[in-house]
């Protein structure tokens, strides 16, 4: 089976562009995350979903990100407009309802934002 | 709320050193316990878990125990090889805080020839 799929893995981008990273989870999986990476505060949650409902959006930095679930096997990220600081790796992530109990979660590779 | 706290890096050990990696937590109840691991330019990749007291998890020669009494989940590994390279994040997982992992902020290993 395949893993959880993001693309693009890298992207560069001027300040100001929009952005949008797309996820596409383990097929069955019923929650969704968004993860963000930098050196400085390590790994936080953005938002997550379950059944392509947004559940908890509190991680969420600003009105400039929005994220969407339109169906079970994909959701994109989006950032509008960028600015530098949001330069960091996206990471997205799926749980099974299975596993909710002990809360294994699967990671994508990561989409690499560089905001110039 | 529930955090995790571990060992800042980073980590240089010689080839065939041994290997520990301090995680301690903080929550309520028995929550699950997990060591991610991040190679070079890749995404998380469960490397062993624990989901109650004293079970110890183990995978590819790392160990760790969950230790309710000292709220720890040291990470070990008797003998560490150059392909260990990487960072190690230690996270908790509680069902009624929400479906999330709480991560701690990741320990960088280098381990040379």
């Amino acid at each position: 089976d395949a893993g959880v799929i993001q693309s693009p893995r890298h992207e560069v981008t001027e300040m100001g562009q929009e952005v949008t990273l797309r996820c596409k989870p383990i097929s069955g999986h019923d929650y969704l995350f968004w993860y963000r990476q930098t050196m400085m505060r390590g790994l936080e949650l953005l938002i997550y979903f379950n059944n392509n409902v947004p559940i908890d959006d509190s991680g969420m930095p600003e009105d400039r990100f929005s994220a969407k679930m339109p169906n079970a096997s994909f959701s994109t990220l989006k950032i509008q407009p960028s600015e530098p600081r949001d330069s960091a790796v996206y990471f997205c992530a799926s749980l099974s309802h299975e596993a909710t109990n002990t809360g294994e979660l699967f990671f994508g590779e990561g989409s690499r934002l560089t905001v110039l | 709320g529930n955090s995790v706290t571990q060992m800042e890096g980073p980590v240089t050990l010689s080839e065939e050193a041994f290997l520990t990696i301090n995680c301690t937590y903080t929550a309520t109840g028995y929550p699950s316990l997990f060591w991610y691991v991040q190679y070079p330019g890749e995404g998380l990749q469960l490397l062993l878990k624990a989901t109650k007291a004293d079970d110890k998890g183990s995978n590819k020669g790392f160990e760790a125990t969950y230790r309710k009494e000292t709220t720890s989940f040291h990470l070990e590994k008797g003998s560490v090889q150059v392909s260990d390279s990487a960072v190690y994040f230690c996270a908790l997982y509680r069902r009624d805080s929400g479906y999330a992992l709480n991560f701690g902020k990741g320990t960088s290993l280098l381990v040379t020839p």
